[in-house]
């Protein structure tokens, strides 16, 4: 089955500096990438998502890119404010999502 | 607007009693799914549905048992519970499979001691 590999799994930002966020996937097949936010004590949110088709994809701040070749894909966050606080999941699909284990990111001020 | 709606939220349960985790949608959507959070494991699929009486295992089925009579509903049945079944679990729903958005509940705290 899919196995998918996140990192890191802690990350401390400056606000208003980037932060990027790495996962790499087994199946050459997926061909679906959400990525969800999950602020404490909630469920969690799709931010952003990206298909097989597109190597890039931006909203507002955000941003996802794919790597299908080397089977890695990536979320960027331009500007990072506080309350980009949250724990973020890398996820992988060719018919069931398989999650990354998390990145809790933290904005200080 | 609800969206997904678990209960209850908290739950502390000792060894070998049994409970049920309910979960309703009210976004008329075919697919759910139940997972469960551990510490640094990320979400691992429990079971899930694809409409009303069809389901089918994930990664991590045993000890849990679902149904889905309704579109609404589907609950999670916990049988014997174990220490190892303490976790977050959380129920979801799609429009569709594998490519479309998930749509998480609160979540629902479970102990078992």
């Amino acid at each position: 089955g899919e196995n998918v590999e996140q990192h890191p799994s802690t990350l401390s930002v400056q606000e208003g500096d980037s932060a990027v966020i790495k996962c790499t996937y087994s199946d050459s097949a997926s061909n679906y990438f959400p990525w969800y936010k999950q602020e404490l004590g909630k469920g969690p949110q799709l931010i952003i998502d990206i298909r097989s088709n597109v190597g890039e994809k931006k909203d507002q701040r955000i941003a996802v890119t794919l790597n299908k070749t080397a089977k890695h894909f990536s979320l960027h966050i331009t500007e990072t404010q506080p309350e980009d606080s949250a724990v973020y999941f890398c996820a992988a699909s060719r018919g069931k999502l398989t999650f990354g284990t998390g990145t809790r990111l933290q904005v200080t001020l | 607007n609800a969206g997904v709606t678990q209960t209850p939220k908290f739950r502390i349960l000792k060894i070998g009693q049994s409970m049920t985790l309910q979960c309703t949608q009210d976004m008329n959507h075919n697919y759910m799914y139940w997972y469960r959070q551990d510490p640094g494991m990320g979400l691992k699929l429990i079971y899930y549905s694809v409409g009303a009486g069809i389901t089918d295992k994930g990664e991590v089925p045993n000890g849990y048992n679902v149904s889905r009579s309704t579109t609404e509903d589907f609950p999670l049945r916990l049988e014997l519970a174990a220490p190892s079944q303490t976790s977050v679990y959380f129920c979801a729903s799609s429009y569709s499979t594998g490519s479309g958005e998930l749509f998480f509940g609160e979540g629902s705290r479970l102990t078992v001691l």
